[in-house]
């Protein structure tokens, strides 16, 4: 059964960049077919995407948070990564990594982790 | 940016009573290939998300029959034919024509 599990640190001070993982367990990041994405949510909000990796290594931003953003992908960890940088208080949020599928058809966010809470704070 | 709305933003619901959610889009979710990229999502306390229904009607894999997914162009209801306790938790829509956005979430609870 795959999993993925979010982790990085639970506060970031203002300015810094955030940096969380997304670690995929009982299946490969390789496996053909995926792409892996993070949401996030803000405190007592809905849900907002922050963009997408494919298994090729191409990417795709929300275009409000594009300047700020870089996501990577670790085939020999098995898992994928995002880095925002210069982080202020609307950045707080749980964040989310997700997988979605174009095997046989275009299937959005099939499998989802947790989340991880981040905490932009001084 | 496309703006999706959802009503109500809660319910309550005796178990074995249907629930409906309602969701209008913005604009057309009807994508030039004949698909409608609307997607439903459950989001139960203390769990991962999990996916209901995508492309407006496709049951996702291990997701109960009572749930069923309808509508077209830009208003889509989601339906629970009998309520049950495990179905607790807040639910959202999604369209994926244009990038993704969200619903603001229905709550539904247990009376």
């Amino acid at each position: 059964q795959v999993q993925l599990q979010e982790s990085g640190p639970g506060l970031v001070k203002p300015s810094q960049t955030l940096s969380l993982t997304c670690m995929i367990s009982g299946g490969s990041i390789s496996g053909g077919g995926y792409y892996w994405s993070w949401i996030r949510q803000h405190p007592g909000t809905g849900l907002e995407w922050i963009g997408y990796i494919f298994d090729t290594g191409n990417t795709h931003y929300n275009p409000s948070l594009q300047s700020r953003l870089t996501f990577t992908l670790d085939r020999s960890k098995n898992q994928f990564s995002l880095k925002l940088s210069s982080v202020t208080a609307a950045d707080t949020a749980v964040y989310f990594c997700a997988r979605g599928s174009y095997r046989s058809s275009l299937v959005p966010f099939d499998l989802w982790g947790r989340g991880t809470l981040v905490t932009v704070s001084s | 940016d496309i703006v999706m709305t959802q009503t109500p933003l809660s319910l309550s619901v005796t178990p074995g009573q249907p629930a409906s959610i309602s969701c209008k889009s913005s604009q057309s979710l009807l994508y030039t290939d004949g698909k409608t990229y609307l997607s439903w999502y459950l989001h139960k306390p203390g769990q991962a998300p999990q996916l209901l229904i995508y492309e407006v009607s496709n049951r996702f894999s291990g997701v109960p029959d009572r749930f069923s997914g309808g509508g077209s162009g830009t208003d889509f209801t989601l339906k629970i034919s009998r309520v049950e306790a495990e179905d607790v938790g807040v639910y959202y829509c999604m369209q994926s024509i244009e990038l993704y956005t969200f619903g603001q979430g229905t709550k539904l609870e247990i009376k």
